[in-house]
């Protein structure tokens, strides 16, 4: 079955433009988690949606967002780009039901340059 | 908070050269611990889950253990491919908590 896809897998941009991401899930799976990888902090979670709301959030400033849609495809948005913005956007999806251990699946991720 | 540690940061082996790496963690009650393989350019994949101490998991040349504050991944007679960054997660059981990663280790494998 299809995996986890993100797109786009390159980008770059330029302090103060913004950036839209999109991640689309295995099919089934309800809940896609945003983690944004670096090779000082590694993974740090940006927040997670199921069922078109968000349940958790990570400690990251508001200008970092996403939403889910209807079909569980996920878009993050970041604003007003910083440098420190550069990174490795990695989307999971997992069925995220409650009570069980989530095993994440991982897309190839989204890798963002700042200039 | 949750934490996890990994240790060593980045590991060279010989091929066939046995070793261990570690993940320590501090939870406020543990879901599950959970292991993974992220080569370059991609993103990590699933290896194990484990859930409570004394539990092990194995696959191929990989075997995972965990005790309440660690867990190892024990990699026996490696091979060039193993070559990847290990990382280790935890999910607290509590709620729909997120998983929360250490840094990884990233083992280079010799041939």
């Amino acid at each position: 079955k299809a995996g986890v896809t993100q797109t786009p897998r390159y980008l770059i941009k330029t302090r103060g433009q913004q950036v839209t991401l999109s991640c689309s899930p295995i099919s089934g799976h309800r809940s896609v988690s945003w983690y944004q990888q670096t090779p000082g902090q590694g993974l740090q979670f940006l927040f997670e949606y199921f069922s078109e709301t968000q349940r958790n959030k990570g400690n990251f400033p508001g200008r970092f967002s996403g939403r889910q849609f209807s079909n569980s495809r996920s878009e993050m948005n970041v604003s007003t780009l910083e440098l420190g913005d550069s990174a490795l956007y990695l989307c999971a999806s997992s069925k995220g039901g409650a009570g069980g251990a989530n095993v994440l699946t991982f897309g190839a991720g989204s890798r963002l340059t700042v200039l | 908070e949750d934490q996890v540690t990994q240790s060593p940061e980045a590991l060279r082996l010989q091929e066939g050269e046995s070793s261990s790496l570690n993940c320590s963690y501090t939870v406020s009650g543990l879901r599950g611990l959970f292991w993974y393989r992220q080569d370059p350019g991609k993103g990590p994949e699933f290896l194990f889950t484990l859930y409570s101490a004394g539990e092990e998991k194995e696959k191929e040349r990989l075997k995972a253990t965990l005790t309440k504050k660690e867990s190892f991944l024990h990699i026996t007679a490696p091979k060039p491919e193993d070559s990847a960054t290990y990382l280790c997660a935890v999910q607290a059981n509590s709620g729909n908590t997120p998983l929360v990663f250490g840094k990884g280790t990233r083992l280079s494998v010799i041939a």
